[in-house]
Protein backbone atom coordinates (compact mmCIF):
# COMPACT_ATOMS: atom_id res chain seq x y z
CA UNK A 1 0.00 0.00 0.00
CA UNK A 2 1.54 3.26 -1.21
CA UNK A 3 -0.58 5.76 0.83
CA UNK A 4 -2.05 6.97 -1.93
CA UNK A 5 -5.82 6.51 -2.30
CA UNK A 6 -8.18 7.07 -5.39
CA UNK A 7 -11.60 6.86 -6.13
CA UNK A 8 -13.26 5.28 -7.53
CA UNK A 9 -11.73 2.45 -8.10
CA UNK A 10 -14.36 1.46 -11.28
CA UNK A 11 -16.15 3.83 -13.18
CA UNK A 12 -18.50 3.58 -16.35
CA UNK A 13 -19.92 6.17 -18.30
CA UNK A 14 -20.82 7.67 -21.67
CA UNK A 15 -19.85 9.29 -24.46
CA UNK A 16 -20.23 12.71 -23.94
CA UNK A 17 -20.08 12.80 -20.33
CA UNK A 18 -18.54 14.23 -17.54
CA UNK A 19 -16.78 12.47 -14.67
CA UNK A 20 -14.72 13.21 -12.10
CA UNK A 21 -11.54 11.22 -10.61
CA UNK A 22 -10.07 12.05 -6.93
CA UNK A 23 -7.09 11.61 -5.39
CA UNK A 24 -5.42 11.66 -1.57
CA UNK A 25 -1.51 12.44 -1.86
CA UNK A 26 0.46 10.38 0.95
CA UNK A 27 0.39 12.19 4.00
CA UNK A 28 2.81 14.70 4.04
CA UNK A 29 3.43 15.05 0.57
CA UNK A 30 3.06 17.95 -2.02
CA UNK A 31 3.13 17.29 -4.77
CA UNK A 32 0.18 15.48 -7.39
CA UNK A 33 0.72 13.48 -10.77
CA UNK A 34 -1.74 12.04 -13.09
CA UNK A 35 -0.84 9.56 -15.57
CA UNK A 36 -3.51 7.93 -18.26
CA UNK A 37 -2.78 4.25 -19.13
CA UNK A 38 -4.21 2.86 -21.75
CA UNK A 39 -3.34 -0.18 -24.33
CA UNK A 40 -2.62 2.57 -27.29
CA UNK A 41 -0.54 4.83 -25.97
CA UNK A 42 1.17 3.08 -22.58
CA UNK A 43 1.44 5.47 -19.41
CA UNK A 44 1.52 8.98 -20.39
CA UNK A 45 1.93 11.90 -17.98
CA UNK A 46 -0.93 14.35 -17.45
CA UNK A 47 0.14 16.70 -15.08
CA UNK A 48 1.77 18.10 -11.75
CA UNK A 49 0.46 19.91 -9.11
CA UNK A 50 2.27 21.44 -6.28
CA UNK A 51 1.12 23.17 -2.94
CA UNK A 52 -1.83 23.75 -5.26
CA UNK A 53 -0.13 25.25 -7.92
CA UNK A 54 0.35 23.90 -11.35
CA UNK A 55 3.36 22.47 -11.81
CA UNK A 56 4.35 20.71 -15.42
CA UNK A 57 2.01 19.91 -18.11
CA UNK A 58 1.89 17.08 -19.99
CA UNK A 59 -0.20 15.36 -22.79
CA UNK A 60 -3.62 16.48 -21.34
CA UNK A 61 -6.24 17.09 -23.55
CA UNK A 62 -7.97 20.33 -23.45
CA UNK A 63 -11.15 18.77 -22.74
CA UNK A 64 -9.23 17.20 -19.32
CA UNK A 65 -8.32 19.63 -16.26
CA UNK A 66 -7.24 19.34 -12.95
CA UNK A 67 -6.59 20.75 -9.34
CA UNK A 68 -5.27 20.58 -6.21
CA UNK A 69 -6.91 21.88 -3.05
CA UNK A 70 -5.98 23.47 0.36
CA UNK A 71 -6.12 20.14 1.85
CA UNK A 72 -3.89 18.80 -0.85
CA UNK A 73 -6.09 16.06 -2.38
CA UNK A 74 -6.50 16.45 -6.06
CA UNK A 75 -9.24 16.16 -8.99
CA UNK A 76 -9.08 15.47 -12.54
CA UNK A 77 -12.49 16.21 -14.67
CA UNK A 78 -12.75 14.44 -18.18
CA UNK A 79 -15.02 15.98 -20.27
CA UNK A 80 -16.96 15.74 -23.40
CA UNK A 81 -16.10 11.89 -23.13
CA UNK A 82 -14.67 9.69 -25.99
CA UNK A 83 -14.55 5.81 -26.41
CA UNK A 84 -10.78 6.61 -26.67
CA UNK A 85 -11.11 8.01 -23.20
CA UNK A 86 -11.24 4.54 -21.58
CA UNK A 87 -8.13 3.76 -19.39
CA UNK A 88 -6.56 3.45 -15.92
CA UNK A 89 -5.78 6.72 -14.72
CA UNK A 90 -3.27 7.37 -12.04
CA UNK A 91 -2.74 9.59 -9.38
CA UNK A 92 0.93 9.85 -8.07
CA UNK A 93 2.68 11.75 -5.38
CA UNK A 94 5.64 13.14 -4.16
CA UNK A 95 6.52 15.05 -0.68
CA UNK A 96 8.35 18.02 -3.14
CA UNK A 97 8.15 19.17 -7.01
CA UNK A 98 11.53 18.30 -7.53
CA UNK A 99 12.15 15.01 -6.43
CA UNK A 100 12.53 11.37 -8.60
CA UNK A 101 10.67 9.02 -6.19
CA UNK A 102 6.38 9.41 -7.10
CA UNK A 103 4.54 6.80 -4.86
CA UNK A 104 1.14 5.72 -7.23
CA UNK A 105 -2.28 4.82 -6.15
CA UNK A 106 -4.25 2.00 -6.98
CA UNK A 107 -5.81 3.51 -10.52
CA UNK A 108 -9.26 4.27 -11.78
CA UNK A 109 -10.43 2.28 -14.93
CA UNK A 110 -12.62 4.70 -16.88
CA UNK A 111 -14.34 2.50 -18.93
CA UNK A 112 -16.97 5.23 -21.54
CA UNK A 113 -19.42 3.30 -23.35
CA UNK B 1 14.21 14.06 -25.58
CA UNK B 2 14.05 11.08 -24.06
CA UNK B 3 12.93 7.77 -25.10
CA UNK B 4 13.05 4.15 -23.22
CA UNK B 5 12.52 1.05 -26.13
CA UNK B 6 11.48 -2.10 -23.57
CA UNK B 7 12.30 -5.01 -26.14
CA UNK B 8 9.66 -7.88 -25.45
CA UNK B 9 6.19 -7.02 -24.50
CA UNK B 10 6.36 -10.15 -22.88
CA UNK B 11 8.80 -12.44 -21.30
CA UNK B 12 8.58 -16.25 -20.31
CA UNK B 13 10.68 -17.89 -17.72
CA UNK B 14 10.30 -20.77 -15.52
CA UNK B 15 10.35 -20.92 -11.77
CA UNK B 16 14.01 -20.60 -10.56
CA UNK B 17 15.31 -19.11 -14.00
CA UNK B 18 17.22 -16.13 -14.68
CA UNK B 19 14.86 -13.03 -15.06
CA UNK B 20 16.30 -10.54 -17.76
CA UNK B 21 14.43 -7.85 -18.95
CA UNK B 22 15.88 -5.13 -21.53
CA UNK B 23 15.71 -1.96 -21.49
CA UNK B 24 17.40 0.82 -24.18
CA UNK B 25 17.18 4.60 -23.33
CA UNK B 26 17.74 7.51 -26.20
CA UNK B 27 18.35 10.67 -23.87
CA UNK B 28 20.27 14.37 -24.79
CA UNK B 29 21.01 14.92 -22.10
CA UNK B 30 22.44 12.79 -18.72
CA UNK B 31 19.83 10.59 -17.59
CA UNK B 32 18.91 9.16 -14.13
CA UNK B 33 16.79 5.80 -14.87
CA UNK B 34 14.17 3.68 -13.50
CA UNK B 35 12.16 0.57 -13.10
CA UNK B 36 8.81 -0.19 -11.91
CA UNK B 37 7.06 -2.90 -11.24
CA UNK B 38 3.14 -3.31 -11.31
CA UNK B 39 1.43 -6.02 -9.81
CA UNK B 40 -2.52 -6.92 -11.26
CA UNK B 41 -4.89 -4.35 -10.03
CA UNK B 42 -2.33 -1.76 -8.57
CA UNK B 43 -0.02 1.05 -9.08
CA UNK B 44 3.13 0.79 -9.83
CA UNK B 45 6.18 0.67 -7.53
CA UNK B 46 9.41 1.89 -7.66
CA UNK B 47 11.61 -1.15 -7.85
CA UNK B 48 15.30 0.41 -8.09
CA UNK B 49 16.81 4.03 -9.90
CA UNK B 50 19.95 5.07 -11.56
CA UNK B 51 20.77 8.46 -10.50
CA UNK B 52 25.01 8.61 -11.22
CA UNK B 53 26.13 7.37 -8.38
CA UNK B 54 26.77 3.54 -8.56
CA UNK B 55 26.68 1.83 -12.18
CA UNK B 56 25.47 -1.35 -10.36
CA UNK B 57 22.12 -0.91 -8.73
CA UNK B 58 20.47 -3.08 -6.12
CA UNK B 59 16.59 -2.70 -5.78
CA UNK B 60 13.89 -4.54 -3.54
CA UNK B 61 12.74 -8.36 -3.88
CA UNK B 62 16.47 -9.39 -5.61
CA UNK B 63 15.89 -7.09 -8.63
CA UNK B 64 19.40 -5.42 -9.92
CA UNK B 65 19.52 -3.14 -13.23
CA UNK B 66 23.19 -1.85 -14.38
CA UNK B 67 23.55 1.44 -16.57
CA UNK B 68 26.18 0.74 -19.20
CA UNK B 69 26.79 4.26 -21.32
CA UNK B 70 28.34 2.75 -24.19
CA UNK B 71 25.70 0.61 -24.61
CA UNK B 72 22.99 3.07 -24.03
CA UNK B 73 20.86 0.11 -21.97
CA UNK B 74 19.07 -0.30 -18.16
CA UNK B 75 18.47 -3.86 -18.10
CA UNK B 76 16.95 -5.38 -15.18
CA UNK B 77 17.73 -8.83 -14.06
CA UNK B 78 17.29 -11.45 -11.34
CA UNK B 79 18.98 -14.38 -10.86
CA UNK B 80 15.93 -16.82 -9.79
CA UNK B 81 12.66 -15.97 -10.28
CA UNK B 82 9.66 -16.94 -8.10
CA UNK B 83 6.09 -16.97 -9.03
CA UNK B 84 5.53 -13.94 -7.04
CA UNK B 85 7.86 -12.26 -9.95
CA UNK B 86 4.84 -12.31 -12.26
CA UNK B 87 3.85 -8.45 -13.05
CA UNK B 88 4.41 -5.94 -15.61
CA UNK B 89 7.83 -3.92 -15.88
CA UNK B 90 8.19 -0.57 -17.07
CA UNK B 91 11.58 1.09 -17.37
CA UNK B 92 11.43 5.10 -16.88
CA UNK B 93 13.93 7.83 -17.86
CA UNK B 94 14.21 11.31 -16.59
CA UNK B 95 16.82 14.11 -17.20
CA UNK B 96 19.57 14.11 -14.65
CA UNK B 97 19.29 18.06 -15.02
CA UNK B 98 17.07 21.02 -16.58
CA UNK B 99 14.42 21.00 -13.72
CA UNK B 100 12.14 18.41 -15.24
CA UNK B 101 11.52 15.66 -12.99
CA UNK B 102 8.79 13.93 -14.97
CA UNK B 103 9.66 10.28 -16.31
CA UNK B 104 9.20 9.09 -19.47
CA UNK B 105 8.04 5.48 -19.76
CA UNK B 106 8.62 2.49 -22.11
CA UNK B 107 5.35 0.50 -22.88
CA UNK B 108 6.02 -2.34 -20.00
CA UNK B 109 7.16 -6.09 -20.13
CA UNK B 110 5.13 -8.37 -19.36
CA UNK B 111 7.05 -11.07 -17.26
CA UNK B 112 4.85 -14.55 -16.56
CA UNK B 113 6.80 -17.11 -14.40
CA UNK B 114 5.96 -20.99 -14.91
CA UNK B 115 6.22 -23.49 -12.30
Amino acid sequence: DSGVTQTPKHLITATGQRVTLRCSPRSGDLSVYWYQQSLDQGLQFLIQYYNGEERAKGNILERFSAQQFPDLHSELNLSSLELGDSALYFCASSVASNTYEQYFGPGTRLTVT
Amino acid sequence: AQSVTQLGSHVSVSEGALVLLRCNYSSSVPPYLFWYVQYPNQGLQLLLKYTSAATLVKGINGFEAEFKKSETSFHLTKPSAHMSDAAEYFCAVSPASGGSYIPTFGRGTSLIVHP
